[in-house]
């Protein structure tokens, strides 16, 4: 099956630093990637949707300019998270579809952010 | 209203019995596709199986089938000779082609439990 990396697996930074986590799909070209965000055994929740070329769609109630998002290839994907405060802490999840009728996407194994 | 449903917080099942884990849908869209994934502790998610709406025959992977009834919208998850490694969380999702700009949506998902 398709594979997506994500790195770091784990971060922990302090409060007011800036966090970046990338995203690649290692054996497929991704032309949509999708950030996710999930709180500890809840349910996934979208933040953006990356499409390779062009600016991030970013979900209602989202910060564009706290979680920025860059998909220059269309292997890679980044988000960064900027000024990160405590209430950022989560666990950050990325994954990749094949093409925009591509129906499965695979997910990154997941970065757990820590903001102290 | 909820566009997926996982009636089950929880689930516990006995080592090599089969389980039935539960999702109900919501959509108008007339082509889409459900999909499962599974979370270990890890918190990788790892696509299970997937089940497309035009599909007539229900889908199935080694243990793992779905048991697709579209007049009902549902699309259950039945893991059969339950394993130890089973033990997890596990998530129902749908992407609707012509509506919700083709992203997936995620239900709250189950925490099944393997008992030895």
């Amino acid at each position: 099956g398709a594979v997506v990396s994500q790195h770091p697996s784990r971060v922990i930074c302090k409060s007011g630093t800036s966090v970046k986590i990338e995203c690649r799909s290692l054996d497929f070209q991704a032309t949509t990637m999708f950030w996710y965000r999930q709180f500890p055994k809840k349910s996934l929740m979208l933040m953006a949707t990356s499409n390779e070329g062009s600016k991030a769609t970013y979900e209602q109630g989202v910060e564009k300019d706290k979680f920025l998002i860059n998909h220059a290839s269309l292997t890679l994907s980044t988000l960064t998270v900027t000024s990160a405060h405590p209430e950022d802490s989560s666990f950050y999840i990325c994954s990749a579809r094949a093409g925009e009728h591509a129906d499965t996407q695979y997910f990154g194994p997941g970065t757990r952010l820590t903001v102290l | 209203a909820q566009k997926i449903t996982q009636t089950q917080p929880g689930m516990f099942v006995q080592e090599k019995e089969a389980v039935t884990l539960d999702c109900t849908y919501d959509t108008s869209d007339q082509s889409y596709g459900l999909f499962w994934y599974k979370q270990p502790s890890s918190g990788e998610m790892i696509f299970l199986i997937y089940q497309g709406s035009y599909d007539e025959q229900n889908a199935t992977e080694g243990r793992y089938s779905l048991n697709f009834q579209k007049a009902r919208k549902s699309a259950n998850l039945v893991i059969s000779a339950s394993q130890l490694g089973d033990s997890a969380m596990y998530f129902c999702a749908m992407r609707e082609v012509n509506t919700n700009a083709g992203k997936s949506t995620f239900g709250d998902g189950t925490t099944l439990t393997v008992k030895p």
